[in-house]
Protein backbone atom coordinates (compact mmCIF):
# COMPACT_ATOMS: atom_id res chain seq x y z
CA UNK A 1 0.00 0.00 0.00
CA UNK A 2 1.04 3.52 -0.67
CA UNK A 3 2.16 6.07 1.92
CA UNK A 4 -0.47 8.58 0.31
CA UNK A 5 -3.61 7.57 -2.22
CA UNK A 6 -5.60 10.01 -3.78
CA UNK A 7 -8.42 10.20 -6.06
CA UNK A 8 -7.25 9.37 -9.46
CA UNK A 9 -8.12 12.00 -12.23
CA UNK A 10 -8.46 14.24 -14.00
CA UNK A 11 -11.26 16.01 -13.42
CA UNK A 12 -12.94 17.91 -15.47
CA UNK A 13 -15.48 20.33 -14.31
CA UNK A 14 -17.30 23.44 -15.48
CA UNK A 15 -16.59 26.83 -13.97
CA UNK A 16 -18.53 26.95 -10.91
CA UNK A 17 -18.48 23.68 -9.88
CA UNK A 18 -18.05 22.13 -6.36
CA UNK A 19 -15.38 19.67 -6.86
CA UNK A 20 -14.04 17.10 -4.15
CA UNK A 21 -10.40 15.20 -3.48
CA UNK A 22 -9.85 12.60 -0.98
CA UNK A 23 -6.87 11.20 0.29
CA UNK A 24 -5.64 8.54 2.32
CA UNK A 25 -2.33 8.17 4.28
CA UNK A 26 -1.04 4.77 5.83
CA UNK A 27 0.90 5.93 8.53
CA UNK A 28 -0.52 6.72 11.69
CA UNK A 29 2.07 8.40 13.32
CA UNK A 30 1.76 11.56 10.82
CA UNK A 31 1.40 14.67 12.19
CA UNK A 32 1.36 17.11 9.89
CA UNK A 33 -0.92 17.44 6.45
CA UNK A 34 -1.19 19.94 3.73
CA UNK A 35 -2.61 20.30 0.04
CA UNK A 36 -0.26 21.45 -2.45
CA UNK A 37 -0.83 23.18 -5.79
CA UNK A 38 1.67 22.70 -9.15
CA UNK A 39 1.20 24.12 -11.97
CA UNK A 40 2.18 22.33 -15.56
CA UNK A 41 5.84 22.41 -15.47
CA UNK A 42 6.05 24.33 -12.35
CA UNK A 43 7.17 23.51 -8.58
CA UNK A 44 4.58 22.93 -5.79
CA UNK A 45 3.29 25.13 -3.92
CA UNK A 46 1.85 25.13 -0.38
CA UNK A 47 -2.28 25.80 -0.76
CA UNK A 48 -2.99 24.78 2.65
CA UNK A 49 -2.34 22.93 6.08
CA UNK A 50 -4.88 20.58 7.32
CA UNK A 51 -6.30 20.79 10.88
CA UNK A 52 -7.97 17.73 13.01
CA UNK A 53 -10.81 20.83 13.30
CA UNK A 54 -11.33 21.60 9.65
CA UNK A 55 -9.78 24.61 8.12
CA UNK A 56 -11.31 27.13 5.39
CA UNK A 57 -9.68 29.39 3.03
CA UNK A 58 -12.33 31.49 0.75
CA UNK A 59 -13.68 29.21 -1.53
CA UNK A 60 -11.54 25.91 -0.40
CA UNK A 61 -11.97 23.77 2.76
CA UNK A 62 -9.72 20.99 4.03
CA UNK A 63 -10.90 18.35 6.66
CA UNK A 64 -9.04 15.33 8.63
CA UNK A 65 -10.36 12.60 10.02
CA UNK A 66 -7.18 10.72 11.49
CA UNK A 67 -9.12 8.19 12.64
CA UNK A 68 -9.95 7.22 9.05
CA UNK A 69 -6.44 8.77 7.98
CA UNK A 70 -8.30 10.06 5.39
CA UNK A 71 -7.99 13.85 4.05
CA UNK A 72 -10.38 16.13 1.92
CA UNK A 73 -10.29 19.34 0.23
CA UNK A 74 -13.70 20.69 -1.23
CA UNK A 75 -13.15 23.46 -3.81
CA UNK A 76 -16.19 25.52 -4.22
CA UNK A 77 -17.23 27.95 -6.90
CA UNK A 78 -14.31 27.02 -9.05
CA UNK A 79 -12.55 29.08 -11.40
CA UNK A 80 -10.46 29.14 -14.85
CA UNK A 81 -7.32 29.46 -12.53
CA UNK A 82 -7.91 26.62 -10.02
CA UNK A 83 -6.89 24.62 -13.05
CA UNK A 84 -3.61 22.53 -11.77
CA UNK A 85 -2.64 19.32 -9.96
CA UNK A 86 -3.51 19.05 -5.73
CA UNK A 87 -1.06 16.84 -4.27
CA UNK A 88 -1.95 15.43 -1.00
CA UNK A 89 0.76 15.59 1.68
CA UNK A 90 1.94 14.60 4.73
CA UNK A 91 4.88 14.53 7.30
CA UNK A 92 7.00 11.67 7.49
CA UNK A 93 7.03 10.80 11.08
CA UNK A 94 10.70 10.48 11.73
CA UNK A 95 12.31 12.48 15.41
CA UNK A 96 15.50 13.04 12.58
CA UNK A 97 13.67 15.38 10.38
CA UNK A 98 10.65 16.68 8.61
CA UNK A 99 10.45 15.01 5.25
CA UNK A 100 7.61 15.19 3.07
CA UNK A 101 5.45 12.00 1.43
CA UNK A 102 3.76 13.07 -1.44
CA UNK A 103 0.68 11.36 -3.48
CA UNK A 104 0.36 11.38 -6.95
CA UNK A 105 -1.81 14.11 -7.26
CA UNK A 106 -4.72 14.24 -8.80
CA UNK A 107 -5.41 16.77 -11.77
CA UNK A 108 -8.68 19.25 -12.15
CA UNK A 109 -9.36 20.99 -15.17
CA UNK A 110 -11.96 23.56 -14.96
CA UNK A 111 -13.72 24.60 -18.57
CA UNK A 112 -16.05 27.83 -19.42
CA UNK B 1 13.47 38.16 -1.04
CA UNK B 2 14.44 35.75 -3.58
CA UNK B 3 13.02 32.49 -2.86
CA UNK B 4 14.58 29.34 -3.43
CA UNK B 5 16.91 28.74 -6.64
CA UNK B 6 18.01 26.24 -8.14
CA UNK B 7 20.26 26.04 -11.18
CA UNK B 8 20.72 24.65 -14.08
CA UNK B 9 16.74 24.53 -14.92
CA UNK B 10 17.48 22.15 -17.71
CA UNK B 11 20.09 19.23 -18.16
CA UNK B 12 20.94 16.73 -20.48
CA UNK B 13 23.52 14.18 -19.71
CA UNK B 14 24.41 10.58 -20.77
CA UNK B 15 23.90 7.26 -19.39
CA UNK B 16 26.69 6.74 -16.46
CA UNK B 17 27.91 9.86 -16.18
CA UNK B 18 28.02 12.07 -13.04
CA UNK B 19 25.36 15.24 -12.32
CA UNK B 20 25.49 18.04 -9.42
CA UNK B 21 22.55 20.07 -8.82
CA UNK B 22 22.66 23.23 -6.75
CA UNK B 23 20.43 24.68 -4.85
CA UNK B 24 20.08 28.26 -2.62
CA UNK B 25 17.28 28.08 0.47
CA UNK B 26 15.12 31.01 0.93
CA UNK B 27 16.65 33.65 3.10
CA UNK B 28 16.44 32.65 6.88
CA UNK B 29 15.81 29.12 5.91
CA UNK B 30 18.60 26.51 7.13
CA UNK B 31 17.20 23.27 6.03
CA UNK B 32 17.12 21.76 2.58
CA UNK B 33 15.53 19.18 1.23
CA UNK B 34 15.58 16.97 -2.26
CA UNK B 35 12.93 15.25 -3.83
CA UNK B 36 12.81 13.35 -7.67
CA UNK B 37 9.31 14.01 -9.90
CA UNK B 38 9.31 12.10 -12.56
CA UNK B 39 6.84 12.71 -15.27
CA UNK B 40 3.38 11.51 -13.84
CA UNK B 41 4.08 11.46 -10.18
CA UNK B 42 4.66 13.24 -6.62
CA UNK B 43 7.58 14.03 -5.73
CA UNK B 44 10.00 11.19 -3.78
CA UNK B 45 11.81 12.41 -0.67
CA UNK B 46 15.69 11.86 -1.55
CA UNK B 47 17.51 13.31 1.83
CA UNK B 48 17.17 16.36 3.93
CA UNK B 49 19.89 18.36 4.87
CA UNK B 50 20.83 20.23 8.61
CA UNK B 51 23.64 22.10 10.03
CA UNK B 52 25.50 20.30 6.95
CA UNK B 53 24.46 17.26 8.09
CA UNK B 54 22.00 14.41 6.02
CA UNK B 55 19.55 14.15 8.54
CA UNK B 56 17.05 11.91 6.34
CA UNK B 57 16.84 9.46 3.50
CA UNK B 58 14.32 8.55 1.79
CA UNK B 59 14.81 5.19 -0.35
CA UNK B 60 17.14 6.24 -3.16
CA UNK B 61 20.50 4.40 -3.50
CA UNK B 62 23.51 5.28 -3.02
CA UNK B 63 24.17 6.79 -6.28
CA UNK B 64 22.19 9.60 -4.42
CA UNK B 65 24.45 12.30 -2.64
CA UNK B 66 24.77 15.31 -0.97
CA UNK B 67 25.86 18.32 0.76
CA UNK B 68 25.08 21.17 2.67
CA UNK B 69 27.64 24.09 3.04
CA UNK B 70 28.10 26.51 5.97
CA UNK B 71 25.55 29.58 4.08
CA UNK B 72 22.66 26.46 3.87
CA UNK B 73 23.11 25.68 0.46
CA UNK B 74 23.35 22.28 -0.50
CA UNK B 75 24.17 20.34 -3.80
CA UNK B 76 22.92 16.90 -5.46
CA UNK B 77 25.06 14.46 -6.60
CA UNK B 78 23.67 11.59 -9.14
CA UNK B 79 26.82 9.16 -10.16
CA UNK B 80 26.23 6.68 -12.60
CA UNK B 81 23.38 8.03 -14.16
CA UNK B 82 20.60 5.57 -15.30
CA UNK B 83 17.52 6.66 -18.24
CA UNK B 84 15.28 6.20 -15.11
CA UNK B 85 16.94 9.60 -13.30
CA UNK B 86 15.18 11.50 -16.14
CA UNK B 87 13.05 13.53 -13.62
CA UNK B 88 12.42 17.01 -12.56
CA UNK B 89 14.84 17.71 -9.35
CA UNK B 90 13.23 19.99 -6.49
CA UNK B 91 14.97 21.31 -4.08
CA UNK B 92 12.86 22.91 -0.73
CA UNK B 93 13.92 24.79 1.63
CA UNK B 94 12.27 25.61 5.48
CA UNK B 95 13.50 26.64 8.81
CA UNK B 96 14.44 24.25 11.01
CA UNK B 97 14.52 20.23 10.23
CA UNK B 98 12.53 19.55 13.22
CA UNK B 99 9.78 21.66 12.81
CA UNK B 100 6.99 21.28 10.44
CA UNK B 101 7.63 25.05 9.32
CA UNK B 102 6.31 25.64 5.66
CA UNK B 103 8.40 24.03 2.94
CA UNK B 104 8.78 26.49 -0.02
CA UNK B 105 10.16 24.71 -3.65
CA UNK B 106 12.61 25.84 -6.27
CA UNK B 107 11.56 26.06 -9.74
CA UNK B 108 13.38 22.87 -10.15
CA UNK B 109 16.21 21.04 -12.45
CA UNK B 110 14.66 18.93 -15.42
CA UNK B 111 17.48 16.43 -15.72
CA UNK B 112 17.34 14.11 -18.95
CA UNK B 113 19.50 11.00 -19.62
CA UNK B 114 19.82 9.59 -22.77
Amino acid sequence: RKEVEQDPGPFNVPEGATVAFNCTYSNSASQSFFWYRQDCRKEPKLLMSVYSSGNEDGRFTAQLNRASQYISLLIRDSKLSDSATYLCVVNSPNQAGTALIFGKGTTLSVSS
Amino acid sequence: DAGVTQSPTHLIKTRGQQVTLRCSPKSGHDTVSWYQQALGQGPQFIFQYYEEEERQRGNFPDRFSGHQFPNYSSELNVNALLLGDSALYLCASSEGHRRNTEAFFGQGTRLTVV
